[in-house]
């Protein structure tokens, strides 16, 4: 099976940097993927990392370690339209079929 | 830009009605993906469809959920007795080589 942990709730500063963290086990192991969510709609790929090491993609960054079962995306200039749930979601070999398993997401507010 | 589109955009049935639920997967896509996420709650995957079969299912799709691709473009859910729990957001998703699932809208099914 799967299990995926992340913060419920973040806060943190307009124009500041934040970091979610996201462990993971799971079997099969064949990606990490993080996704952001507004209220009501639907979720928008942010990263994707199979390797560790860092991916970057403008003011988004995202880190894998694999061994530690550990990622983590760190979000910099922030703005406040990033205010929304980030999901960490693990893809696990199954059939060749790419499913994703999400965690909880984390919920991050930017205030002034 | 492509994109996946679901109908309706929500939807009220009573208990142990049938619903049928509508998306249009991004053309030329291979790999077709039904989620939900009942709300405040985790998204959580219930079936990926590849060349016109189920590749995999979660222990949520049981013998009332069915999908179809009934010709080249629709992928569809049915969920043939709808009890108050199956009340949720449904996201359809699709996906071509790339790792990336492109997720559709959501359609918020009501049960009463």
């Amino acid at each position: 099976g799967q299990n995926i942990d992340q913060p419920t709730e973040m806060t943190a500063t307009e124009g500041a940097i934040v970091q979610i963290n996201c462990t993971y086990q799971t079997s099969g192991f064949n990606g990490l993927f993080w996704y952001q969510q507004h209220a009501g709609e639907a979720p928008t790929f942010l990263s994707y990392n199979v390797l560790d090491g860092l991916e970057e993609k403008g003011r988004f960054s995202s880190f894998l370690s694999r061994s530690k079962g550990y990622s983590y995306l760190l979000l910099k200039e922030l703005q406040m339209k990033d205010s929304a749930s980030y999901l960490c979601a693990v893809r696990a070999d199954g059939k060749g079929a790419n499913n994703l398993f999400f965690g909880t997401g984390t919920r991050l507010t930017v205030i002034p | 830009e492509p994109e996946v589109t679901q109908t309706p955009s929500h939807q009220v049935t009573q208990m142990g009605q049938e619903v049928i639920l509508r998306c249009v997967p991004i053309s030329n896509h291979l790999y077709f993906y039904w989620y939900r996420q009942i709300l405040g709650q985790k998204v959580e995957f219930l079936v990926s469809f590849y060349n016109n079969e189920i590749s995999e299912k979660s222990e949520i799709f049981d013998d009332q959920f069915s999908v179809e691709r009934p010709d080249g473009s629709n992928f569809t859910l049915k969920i043939r007795s709808t009890k108050l729990e199956d009340s949720a957001m449904y996201f359809c998703a699709s996906l071509m080589h790339s790792p990336e699932q492109f997720f559709g809208p959501g359609t918020r099914l009501t049960v009463l």
